[in-house]
C-alpha cells in the first residue's frame, strides 16, 4: 500500500489557477472513479472538497475541480484566494479494498 | 447538523492498548459508513480502517491489520477502534469520519471530528 504521489508545494497569485496532481497506479486511481481530495487548514480537520473524481459536495465552490486521466487525477483551483492557502490530499479506492492517501500538496497564495 | 466527538486518546506504552470512540449525531449513523483516518505530527493524512453502515464489512490499512479493530453500536450511534499492540508510529492524531455512502470506501468522508490524540512512549 504505497501513498499516492502529490507534488510537495504549490504556489500561485490571487486570481489565478493553479493545479495539483496525484498520480497513482492501474490498480487504485487509474482503476477506479473514486478519487477524492480534501481540503485541510493548519490545526483544523480535513474537509472533503471533490469526491468520484469531479463531483463537488454541497457548498464547495466552482473554483474548485477534479479531474482525472489515466493514472493521474488532478485539482485545480481557479481564481485563487487567500482562504485557500491550505494542504490538499487526493485519496483513492485501492483494489485492495482499502484507501491510499497522497502524501499532501502545500498550497501557497504568493 | 451532524457532529463526531472522538474520545480516548492519551499517554500509553509501546504494548499498550487504548480504545477510541466517537459519538455521533445528527444523521441516521446506520445509513452510513464510517472511517478512521489518523495524521502523525507535522505529517500527511493516512488511512486507518473503515465499516460499513451495518457493521457486517471491516476493512483495515496493512500498517494495523491484526492490531487493530474497528466496530460500531448502531444503537448508542458511537462508533469503537481498538488498539492493541501500540507502537512508537502509532503516535497521531485521530479522526473519526462519517462516509457519504453504505459501503465505505468509495464515496469520500464528508464530515470530520476534531480528533483525539494518541500518543506511543515509554
Amino acid at each position: 500500500q504505497s501513498a499516492l504521489t502529490q507534488p510537495a508545494s504549490v504556489s500561485g497569485s490571487p486570481g489565478q489557477s493553479i493545479t495539483i496532481s496525484c498520480t497513482g497506479t492501474s490498480s487504485d486511481v487509474g482503476g477506479y472513479n473514486y478519487v477524492s481530495w480534501y481540503q485541510q487548514h493548519p490545526g483544523k480537520a480535513p474537509k472533503l472538497m471533490i469526491y468520484d473524481v469531479s463531483n463537488r459536495p454541497s457548498g464547495i465552490s466552482n473554483r474548485f475541480s477534479g479531474s482525472k486521466s489515466g493514472n493521474t487525477a488532478s485539482l485545480t483551483i481557479s481564481g485563487l484566494q487567500a482562504e485557500d492557502e491550505a494542504d490538499y490530499y487526493c485519496s483513492s479506492y485501492s483494489s485492495s479494498n482499502t484507501v491510499l492517501f497522497g502524501g499532501g500538496t502545500k498550497v501557497t497564495v504568493l | 447538523d451532524v457532529q463526531l466527538l472522538e474520545s480516548g486518546g492519551g499517554l500509553v506504552q509501546p504494548g499498550g492498548s487504548l480504545r477510541l470512540s466517537c459519538a455521533a449525531s445528527g444523521f441516521t449513523f446506520s445509513s452510513y459508513a464510517m472511517s478512521w483516518v489518523r495524521q502523525a505530527p507535522g505529517k500527511g493524512l493516512e488511512w486507518v480502517s473503515a465499516i460499513s453502515g451495518s457493521g457486517a464489512s471491516t476493512y483495515y490499512a496493512d500498517s494495523v491489520k491484526g492490531r487493530f479493530t474497528i466496530s460500531r453500536d448502531n444503537s448508542k450511534n458511537t462508533l469503537y477502534l481498538q488498539m492493541n499492540s501500540l507502537r512508537a508510529e502509532d503516535t497521531a492524531v485521530y479522526y473519526c469520519a462519517k462516509d457519504q455512502g453504505i459501503r465505505g470506501l468509495i464515496k469520500g468522508l464528508d464530515y470530520w471530528g476534531q480528533g483525539t490524540l494518541v500518543t506511543v512512549s515509554s
